[in-house]
């Protein structure tokens, strides 16, 4: 059964600082990987997804690389915000060719301070 | 319109109460899914339908009935819940990009709370 496992559980940094959170998944037979971003309450909104063929996706300030064969994802935010302050969630993707399972991690909550 | 809309945002209901979640995408997507989500706690996959029909059941208990009644729309009915099936509840779609990968797109989500 896949596992998803995101480090640092919680992350507090002050405004302005470059920043990496972590994800590590148990079997690397997966289609893709997303990063979602989660407000408290909220929905998921969808930052970058990975295809299993490639090695990293880059979205203004966001980039993110897989290490597929390692079973190893990073998300780095350059510059960071008050306004990134949420939970990070990672997502492997499994499933058929219609549709996809994702199995999410726990989740980097991040706080930037002004 | 590149949304999913999950109505209603917040939900109160007995243990005896009969109600019903809704979502609905105009997106042509063929895939939905219902996943549940406990506080501080990632999402956990309920239910997926493909092409309108049930493809995955993950175990769920039959006090929730999921139903498609056409590509756009997805329901999930809910009767005889107990506290602890408060949750938030999340609809998603999904296409097949060219890439091959089904890419999903979230509803904000119906909070449902079981008194």
């Amino acid at each position: 059964k896949q596992e998803v496992t995101q480090i640092p559980a919680a992350l507090s940094v002050p405004e302005g600082e470059n920043l990496v959170l972590n994800c590590s998944f148990t079997d690397s037979a997966i289609y893709n990987l997303q990063w979602f971003r989660q407000d408290p309450g909220k929905g998921l909104t969808s930052l970058l997804l990975i295809q299993s063929s490639q090695r990293e996706q880059t979205s203004g300030r966001l980039n993110a690389s897989l290490d597929k064969s390692s079973g190893r994802s990073t998300l780095y935010i350059a510059a960071s915000q008050p306004g990134d302050s949420a939970t990070y969630l990672c997502a492997v993707s499994g499933g058929s060719s219609g549709y996809s399972t994702l199995t999410f991690g726990k989740g980097t909550m991040l706080l930037v301070s002004p | 319109d590149t949304e999913v809309t999950q109505t209603p945002k917040h939900l109160v209901m007995g243990m005896t109460n009969k109600k019903s979640l809704k979502c609905e995408q105009h997106m042509g997507h063929r895939a939905m899914y219902w996943y549940k989500q406990k506080a501080k706690k990632p999402p956990e996959l309920m239910f997926v339908y493909s092409y309108e029909k049930l493809s995955i059941n993950e175990s769920v208990p039959s006090r929730f009935s999921p139903e498609c009644p056409n590509s756009s729309l997805l329901n999930l009915h809910l009767h005889a819940l107990q506290p602890e099936d408060s949750a938030l509840y999340l609809c998603a779609s999904s296409y097949q990009g060219r890439s091959g990968a089904n890419v999903l797109t979230f509803g904000a989500g119906s909070r449902l709370t079981v008194l």
